[in-house]
């Protein structure tokens, strides 16, 4: 069971707006662990979406955005794109592990 | 470019051995820790094991302790993941990764990734 709970699966509309959530606790991200994103594109490696909570790298778009509050964090992809159809996941440290953990992963379905 | 190409993915029986490899270019190999992050079929991800850049510290997942060890030839480039005494539930894909700074990376993320090496463990 990961340590990082994030919902199985998301889904939405071309144009649209959809979120994907990231719960942890006290031990990673209310812990003051920094919280990063991920998009895996089917049959690829994992790319780098988010840094440090809310940071883009280069060459991301804008439409990517990324908070956390407390023990939780969330991704927000707004202006929905064929082309966003991936798994996704968050990443941060968990000192009860004395490791880095992921979140299960969330598959995104652009209708 | 920044690029990082694993190698030394096989099949091998329960109770065997292997040693991934990974090829950095492009970078400063020593100055950044590394990781190995692997993804069962069909599974999310999950992190094995980190090194910094000197090769002197070094991290494992409960999972793969005391059958895993992480390693690193600065003056080769190089990233090596030796296992012993594989399981069925080893068998994934094994990414290497890289990390921005040259120490443990607790508040870091993965900047870079290969394409990932395929190891299945079966009879």
């Amino acid at each position: 069971q990961p340590v990082l709970t994030q919902p199985p699966s998301v889904s939405g509309a071309p144009g649209q707006r959809v979120t994907i959530s990231c719960a942890g606790s006290g031990f990673n991200i209310g812990a003051g662990y920094d919280v990063h994103w991920y998009q895996q594109l089917p049959g690829t490696a994992p790319k780098l979406l988010i840094s440090l909570n809310s940071n883009r790298p280069s060459g991301v778009p804008d439409r990517f955005s990324g908070s956390k509050s407390g023990t939780s964090a969330s991704l927000a992809i707004t202006g929905l794109q064929a082309e966003d159809e991936a798994d996704y996941y968050c990443q941060s440290y968990d000192s009860s592990l004395s490791g880095w953990v992921f979140g299960g992963g969330t598959k995104l379905t652009v209708l | 470019e920044v690029q990082l190409l694993e190698s030394g993915g096989d099949l091998v029986q329960p109770g065997g051995s292997l040693r991934l490899s990974c090829a950095a270019s492009g970078f400063v190999f020593s100055s950044y820790a590394m990781s190995w992050v692997r993804q069962a079929p069909g599974k999310g991800l999950e992190w094995v094991s980190t090194v910094s850049g000197g090769g002197d510290e070094t991290s494992y997942a409960d999972s793969v302790r005391g059958r895993v060890t992480i390693s690193r030839d600065n003056s080769k480039n190089t990233l090596y993941l030796q296992m012993n005494s594989l399981r069925a539930e080893d068998t994934a894909v094994y990414f290497c990764a890289k990390w921005p700074v040259i120490h443990m990376p607790y508040y870091y993320y993965m900047d870079v990734w290969g394409k990932g090496t395929t190891v299945t463990v079966s009879s």
